[in-house]
């Protein structure tokens, strides 16, 4: 059973720039969620997608945009990238829509630095 | 007033000693609280998961929740230089996204 991928697993980007980041779900898990772990804090819930749709979004402005695949790969998309966007970006994924038995397995992460 | 409250430490404990973590919370909502475990560079693993008030007991680690106070306890018992991590707390009402405290560094000392 492979567990949840994510790449890159490092990258460095200006203001202004556009990233994409991947996730790969565990083996059987159709639901991915996205959070954003800034230094020192804990993640923070980005959106879910559950059957290619988003289901459910936290307090993040649209230029946080993803997308999931029909194998239930995910990618997370930023757009005009700013200095506090700098960041661990954790994929996790579930089997289901949201609700609070859901057991999330984490990715180790993509790091992204914004200069 | 932040959703989930937690100590960041850092908490530094000899080897063999039993750790409390902790973490408060304002939304009498929430029924689901678990524990993640992250280890330097990786993604967060979830360690304890228990539904609504009480204790659960998993090898060295308990998990307590007492709702009435709004507050919920990991202990862990003979702790060992593996367990250095950071502890994040994590709770959902159930049909929400889990909020997650800010996590608590914990260094076990050989």
């Amino acid at each position: 059973e492979t567990g949840v991928t994510q790449s890159p697993t490092h990258l460095i980007k200006t203001r202004g720039q556009q990233v994409t980041l991947r996730c790969s779900s565990q083996s059987g898990h159709n639901t991915v969620s996205w959070y954003q772990q800034a230094l020192g804090q804990g993640p923070q819930f980005i959106f879910q997608y559950y059957r290619e749709e988003e289901n459910g979004r936290g307090n993040f402005p649209p230029r946080f945009s993803g997308l999931q695949f029909p194998n239930y790969s995910s990618e997370l998309n930023v757009n005009a990238l700013e200095l506090d966007d700098s960041a661990l970006y954790l994929c996790a994924s579930s089997i289901g829509m949201m609700t609070g038995a859901n057991v999330l397995t984490f990715g180790a992460g993509s790091r992204l630095t914004v200069l | 007033q932040k959703e989930v409250e937690q100590d960041p430490g850092p908490l530094s404990v000899p080897e063999g000693a039993i750790v409390s973590l902790n973490c408060t919370y304002s939304n009498s909502a929430f029924q689901y609280f678990m524990w993640y475990r992250q280890y330097s560079r990786k993604g967060p693993e979830l360690l304890m998961y228990t539904y609504s008030s009480g204790n659960k007991e998993d090898g060295r680690f308990t998990a307590q929740v007492d709702k009435s106070s709004k507050y919920i306890s990991l202990f862990i018992r003979d702790s060992q230089p593996s367990d250095s991590a950071t502890y994040l707390c994590a709770m959902s009402s159930g049909n929400t996204p889990l909020v997650f405290g800010k996590g608590t560094r914990l260094s076990v000392i050989a």
